[in-house]
């Protein structure tokens, strides 16, 4: 019973650089959610999916893109690393009207 | 001003004290959840209530929905819960707010 799986668990890497980080659930959940975490700010979204094929823009999109080409999988992407984005990564999904779950965190680290 | 609030920010405590963490939100919710992060360590769920009252052990939460607020107390505290305390809430179908958490530090 694996639930929410973000692999992988630490990354680094440098400016300009590309990669994908990975969510995978295994619950069947239709919503699916990117937040990063950043010390006294609190988790922040920066994408969600409402179901397979669909993507949103949350409250800090930019530099990131998302796909859901399977209902299980949600990939983050960060194109071209930028410093700025050193942060933990939490992946989480949840039914509609009920409780989500998250994964491990992902942190990483752009020199 | 933040749509899902916490207060204290920090809090330290004696091991065996009450402890009460407040969350108050000003958006319509569904539900609202409270979460444990323990230093660098995942999110896990502590409860989910979106009425009254629930129990977990030394945990109890309540919530008020006409005063949009919400309390976690901590029986009987111990170091072992001193982690980061997150309420979140759940408005409208997929929105999903964070409050910027409790810190929790509880002296043996």
């Amino acid at each position: 019973n694996a639930g929410v799986t973000q692999t992988p668990k630490f990354r680094v890497l440098k400016t300009g650089q590309s990669m994908t980080l990975l969510c995978a659930q295994d619950m069947n959940h239709e919503y699916m959610y990117w937040y990063r975490q950043d010390p006294g700010m609190g988790l922040r979204l920066i994408h969600y999916s409402v179901g397979e094929g669909t993507t949103a823009k949350g409250e800090v999109p930019d530099g990131y893109n998302v796909s859901r080409l399977k209902k299980q999988n949600f990939l983050l992407g960060l194109e071209s690393a930028a410093p700025s984005q050193t942060s933990v990564y939490f992946c989480a999904s949840r039914p509609r009207y009920t409780e989500a779950f998250f994964g491990q965190g992902t942190r990483l680290t752009v020199v | 001003k933040n749509e899902v609030e916490q207060s204290p920010q920090n809090l330290t405590a004696q091991e065996g004290e009450f402890i009460t963490i407040n969350c108050s939100y000003s958006v319509g919710i569904s539900a609202l959840h409270w979460l444990q992060q323990h230093p660098g360590g995942g999110i896990v769920s502590l409860f989910m209530l979106s009425s009254g009252k629930k129990k977990h052990g030394r945990l109890i939460a309540t919530i008020n929905i006409q005063e949009k607020h919400s309390s976690l107390h901590i029986t009987a505290s111990h170091p072992r819960d001193s982690a980061v305390y997150i309420c979140a809430v759940a408005s409208g179908t997929y929105k999903y707010i964070f409050g910027t958490g409790t810190r929790l530090k509880v002296l043996a």
